[in-house]
């Protein structure tokens, strides 16, 4: 149980252009989901916090008019990265909490998406 | 200073051995504790996931938390190659959503 699912896997797009990124809870509903930002060699940072129904909160330096977040459904969130630009080429990752387990259980994780932009 | 402190590594070990990961932190508030592990451009997977002080077995894994040291441990049994990864330790208080996390410890277990 517990599945995150995060497509797509890896994507290359041309400086400029936007790109988005889903994020799937499989078998939970979850109001909240979390962006992740991870460089190579690094931990995992938190970018943002998607709300279902409601504006996502970003961490103090993240852009929110370049990573724009939508959590239309208690199963998807979507993360757009307008304008891409080489240096927002990273390891994106998405997880969520379950609902039904209560406020403090753990988060689980998507599988990543890696963005190369040239 | 950091508020989760984690020893990156490498740390080499046989195909057998015992292996203990560590983390320190510094907020006492700190009472839900995780241990995740990541392969190489993988997600993390969530392994162990503990409350408080005390104790947890999962299988070959078994989680530690010592909240008077502000010390969590994690133990592999019988490692094994398939363990190489890094692990990640994560933590949260009962009052914030945001994970911490430990900046993670590359494991390498040779055959």
């Amino acid at each position: 149980g517990a599945v995150v699912s995060q497509h797509p896997s890896w994507v290359i797009c041309k400086s400029g252009t936007s790109v988005k990124i889903e994020c799937r809870s499989l078998d939970f509903q979850a109001t909240t989901m979390f962006w992740y930002r991870q460089f190579p060699k690094q931990s995992l940072m938190l970018m943002a916090t998607s709300n279902e129904g409601s504006k996502a909160t970003y961490e103090q330096g993240v852009e929110k008019d370049k990573f724009l977040i939508n959590h239309a459904s208690l199963t998807l969130s979507t993360l757009t990265v307008t304008s891409a630009h080489p240096e927002d080429s990273s390891f994106y990752i998405c997880s969520a909490r379950d609902i039904g387990q209560g406020g403090n259980s753990p988060l689980h994780f998507g599988n990543g998406t890696r963005l190369t932009v040239t | 200073q950091k508020e989760v402190e984690q020893d990156p590594g490498p740390l080499s070990v046989p195909e057998g051995a015992i292996v203990s990961l560590n983390c320190t932190y510094s907020n006492s508030a700190f009472q839900y504790f995780m241990w995740y592990r990541q392969y190489s451009r993988k997600g993390p997977e969530l392994l162990m996931y503990t409350y408080s002080s005390g104790n947890k077995e999962d299988g070959r894994f078994t989680a530690q938390v010592d909240k008077s040291s502000k010390y969590i441990s994690l133990f592999i049994r019988d490692s094994q190659p398939s363990d190489s990864a890094t692990y990640l330790c994560a933590m949260w208080t009962d009052s914030s959503y945001k994970l911490i996390f430990g900046s993670g410890t590359r494991l390498l277990v040779r055959p």
